[in-house]
């Protein structure tokens, strides 16, 4: 595609909800991107995929987070039992094989949780 | 040791000012510095990128000053438009592929 696609824009969960948001990266790109920005900040790194491959999961914040990329193309991050903390925009990001490639970021998703 | 400090909070300028904001990092194994610029309801954009082994790039009116010794980075903005207004974050990576980015800079410019 000609961009980060990022699905729904705009997500109210109740606490508790479990909820599921996706990414679909730029055609061919191997390295994908969760980061979550909260509202002020600087986003900040959850999850990176090489291909199918979960290669760092070193900043999702609880078990409650989960991702996966099965087919090395389309990725899902879900977050069980939402909290009221979790209000955030979570932005998927992609970029081709290489150092220094330049990483493109999707329009993010707005999760906010009452 | 991940963190990367940007400053100012935000700036004020007025059309054609130089807007410079500031970045510093303590990790010495980031060799990728980009800038991005971020618009109310959108994802970032990639702005500029440079590497450790230059002190200075230029893309347009956007100029990336690096000084690996002090371990900082700056952006500045030439002739700024009120088109610019925007917040700007710095970032950082390393092998790790992932950006650790500065807390931002909410930039207006004024016509």
């Amino acid at each position: 595609g000609a961009g980060v696609s990022q699905s729904p824009r705009y997500k109210v969960a109740k606490r508790g909800q479990d909820v599921a948001l996706r990414c679909d990266p730029i055609s061919g790109h191997v390295s994908l991107f969760w980061y979550q920005q909260a509202l002020g900040q600087g986003p900040e790194f959850l999850t990176y995929f090489q291909n199918e491959a979960q290669l760092d999961k070193s900043g999702l914040p609880s078990d409650r987070f989960f991702a996966e990329r099965p087919e090395g193309s389309v990725s899902t991050l879900k977050i069980q039992r939402t909290q009221q903390e979790d209000s955030a925009v979570y932005l998927c990001a992609s970029s081709s094989q290489g150092w220094g490639n330049t990483i493109y970021f999707g329009e993010g998703s707005w999760l906010t949780v009452v | 040791q991940q963190q990367v400090k940007q400053s100012p909070q935000s700036l004020i300028v007025q059309k054609g000012g130089i807007p410079i904001i500031n970045c510093a990092y303590e990790n010495t194994a980031f060799d990728y510095f980009p800038w991005y610029q971020q618009f109310p309801g959108k994802g970032p954009a990639l702005l500029i990128a440079i590497r450790p082994d230059v002190s200075e790039k230029k893309e347009g009116r956007f100029t990336i000053s690096f000084n690996k010794s002090a371990k900082q980075f700056s952006l500045h903005i030439m002739d700024s438009q009120p088109g610019d207004s925007a917040t700007y974050f710095c970032a950082a990576s390393g092998s790790a592929r992932q950006l650790t980015f500065g807390s931002g800079t909410q930039l207006t410019v004024l016509p």
